[in-house]
């Protein structure tokens, strides 16, 4: 158990519809990290956020957003979605200054879209 | 596009044999790598780092070898047990770090174990 708590663990829902995956980071850490992964794909960093704003974004999809709320938790709202967007999203944490071994991921939320 | 891939997307190996998994990438101002481990159904997990001043660094049966000259890692396992049959990603990281903490991964090379 990496400390990293997702939900749901998975979902289906129809497309044009909107969802919010949740992620709950370690105890203590204050970075949060999204990433997607397609079938037989890598992970494709979305966005981080530190302390309750944005550090840094990767290719996240305007019709995605996210954000950290003050206890830290972080929600990523994935909205007129689209077939295509039918993956593992998975959240991470860590302590910064970032360091490798201190990142731990999720179990990570299945989404499907029909 | 991404500047960290995998030379080979699976490789099986017989249990107690060692493997090799490889990755190459293109910026040469990469200088943090990190290996991890992701098992069906789970996150990755991690399992080694090395930055760009080590050549080689070693854990619990996992060796990372870094050749800065050819751009190229490697994951050495050693007598590999059914339990080390995963999906394994090189990760890098762009300085600076603190403000753009983005791993970038690979796509992932798929180790079976062959009993």
């Amino acid at each position: 158990d990496s400390g990293v708590t997702q939900t749901p663990k998975h979902l289906i829902t129809a497309t044009g519809q909107r969802v919010t995956l949740r992620c709950s980071p370690r105890s203590g850490d204050l970075s949060v990290y999204w990433y997607q992964q397609s079938l037989d794909q890598g992970l494709q960093f979305l966005i981080q956020y530190y302390n309750g704003e944005e550090r840094a974004k990767g290719n996240i999809l305007e019709r995605f957003s996210a954000q950290q709320f003050p206890d830290l938790h972080s929600e990523l709202n994935l909205s007129s979605l689209e077939l295509g967007d039918s993956a593992l999203y998975f959240c991470a944490s860590s302590l910064t200054p970032f360091s490798g071994n201190t990142i731990y991921f999720g179990e990570g939320s299945w989404l499907t879209v029909v | 596009g991404e500047s960290v891939g995998l030379h080979l997307p699976t490789l099986s190996v017989q249990e107690g044999d060692n493997s090799i998994i490889n990755c190459a990438y293109s910026n040469s101002a990469s200088d943090y790598f990190i290996w991890y481990k992701q098992e069906s159904g789970k996150g990755p997990q991690f399992i080694i780092d090395i930055r760009s001043n080590m050549d080689k660094r070693q854990g619990q049966r996992v060796t990372v070898l870094l050749n800065k000259t050819v751009k190229h890692l490697s994951l050495q396992i050693a007598a590999t047990q059914p339990g080390d049959s995963a999906v394994y990603f090189c990760a890098e990281i762009l300085p600076p770090y603190f403000g753009n903490e983005k791993l970038t991964f690979g796509t992932g090379t798929r180790l079976t174990i062959i009993p």
